[in-house]
């Protein structure tokens, strides 16, 4: 498609449940970006990949969180034994170089509720 | 946490009207992101400003880099009512190649 999709756009969980958020970049976009943004805040990030390597993850809250992009294109957020905590709205950003830097393309987000 | 910060937090203001918004970090930044976000959507790049006393102009919008490359500043001429939303600045830190850092928005509501 033209743009970031990521689904789904709303996911409620009960508390302890496992769930996964998927992204699916812009068609060519090497580089690929999870941020968490809580109600009345910017976006904070998570963690990013290059093609399939996760490049950094010093973002993710906990070892609950955890990101994959097995092919270097399609990109999934899972979080085990999901925490009220977590509440937020879920980011996917896509990137491409333009004159010399990155500039990040966001899809419309995926709002998780735990109950 | 987040490092930038964004005043005002929030802006009443009648159509017409011109706005000004600011954002200003402890350190330092290369480039300097204004985002605009509406309601259940994903931020979307408005201007992007990459050397120190640069402006940059797009449409109705106008930002400029700050000289310390530790603030930027965007205005808004004849504000319209779909200019409504919250306004966040980002940024890669010095040294981050990439993560933006956002800062803290500034929601803006367009009165008729």
């Amino acid at each position: 498609g033209a743009g970031v999709s990521q689904s789904p756009r709303y996911k409620v969980a009960k508390r302890g449940q496992d769930v996964a958020l998927r992204c699916d970049p812009i068609s060519g976009h090497v580089s690929l970006f999870w941020y968490q943004q809580a109600l009345g805040q910017g976006p904070e990030f998570l963690t990013y990949f290059q093609n399939e390597a996760q490049l950094d993850k010093s973002g993710l809250p906990s070892d609950r969180f955890f990101a994959e992009r097995p092919e270097g294109s399609v990109s999934t957020l899972k979080i085990q034994r999901t925490q009220q905590e977590d509440s937020a709205v879920y980011l996917c950003a896509s990137s491409s170089r333009l004159a010399g830097v990155n500039i990040q393309y966001f899809g419309a987000g995926t709002r998780l509720s735990v109950l | 946490g987040q490092q930038l910060n964004q005043s005002p937090q929030s802006m009443f203001i009648q159509e017409g009207e011109d706005v000004s918004m600011n954002c200003t970090s402890s350190s330092i930044f290369n480039t300097w992101l204004w985002y605009k976000q509406d309601p259940g959507e994903g931020p979307v790049l408005l201007i992007a400003l990459y050397k120190a006393g640069e402006l940059t102009s797009n449409g109705r919008l106008t930002a400029q880099f700050g000289i310390t490359r530790k603030d930027s500043f965007l205005n808004i001429s004849a504000s319209i009512p779909s200019d409504v939303g919250i306004y966040f600045c980002a940024g890669p830190l010095t040294g981050t190649a990439s993560k933006l850092t956002f800062g803290t928005g500034t929601r803006l509501q367009v009165t008729l």
